[in-house]
């Protein structure tokens, strides 16, 4: 199994809301990452998970929270966004912690704040 | 900000043609990878040159590495229209296991 998936496809939330995007691999991959993507844009960085520990935060802002639960696991949490954190929003694995290491994306959550 | 600049941004060739696009970026590097991404899904490893490689090949794929140059190439020969879709170099220029990417090139291979 070399996928990585990530739920919900789309998510439509207001300002208010709490929501959660979910990542999951069963790779056996130790660094998992969270990447931030506008349109026509590079993705960029967010939070790197290495060994299930936060090893890595770029400044995000406090209204999202990272969690990884479990080797496997990478969740999102999203509280009291504004419309600019709309964007696509990447999860990644990678087998080891060293950028010589390819990272599988995967598909995204397309997430738009109203 | 250490993000590789992309040449070409958009790119539109027929198919059976050759593209090429390059990326520099502005630090010294351990290694570089490509990434393909199509529209609007997630990113898919291509290949990974080390800085102590000049060239490498996949399949269609050919990257080079001038480090002195702080530049690299991805030649993608025969192009396909499966091959339209943005690419984006990639580099550890951040340090540790932090990728940046480039600013992407947007190819469009016609029928």
């Amino acid at each position: 199994d070399t996928e990585v998936t990530q739920t919900p496809k789309h998510l439509v939330m207001g300002m208010t809301n709490k929501k959660s995007l979910k990542c999951e691999q069963h790779m056996g991959h130790r660094a998992m990452y969270w990447y931030k993507q506008k349109a026509k844009k590079p993705p960029e960085l967010m939070f790197v998970y290495s060994y299930e520990k936060l090893s890595i935060n770029e400044s995000v802002p406090s209204r999202f929270s990272p969690e990884c639960p479990n080797s496997s696991l990478l969740n999102l949490h999203l509280h009291a966004l504004q419309p600019e954190d709309s964007a696509l929003y990447l999860c990644a694995s990678s087998l080891g912690t060293a950028a010589t290491y390819e990272q599988y994306f995967g598909p995204g959550t397309r997430l738009t704040v109203t | 900000s250490q993000q590789g600049e992309e040449d070409p941004q958009a790119l539109s060739i027929q198919e059976g043609e050759n593209a090429t696009m390059n990326c520099s970026y502005k630090t010294s590097i351990n290694n570089l990878q490509w990434y393909r991404q199509n529209s609007g899904r997630g990113l898919v490893h291509l290949i990974l040159i080390r800085s102590n490689e000049r060239e490498k090949h996949s399949g269609r794929l050919r990257v080079t590495l001038d480090t002195s140059k702080k530049s690299s190439s991805l030649l993608i020969t025969a192009s396909r229209a499966a091959d339209t879709a943005s690419y984006f170099c990639a580099t550890d220029a951040g340090g540790g296991n932090k990728l940046t990417f480039g600013t992407g090139t947007q190819l469009k291979v016609e029928l």
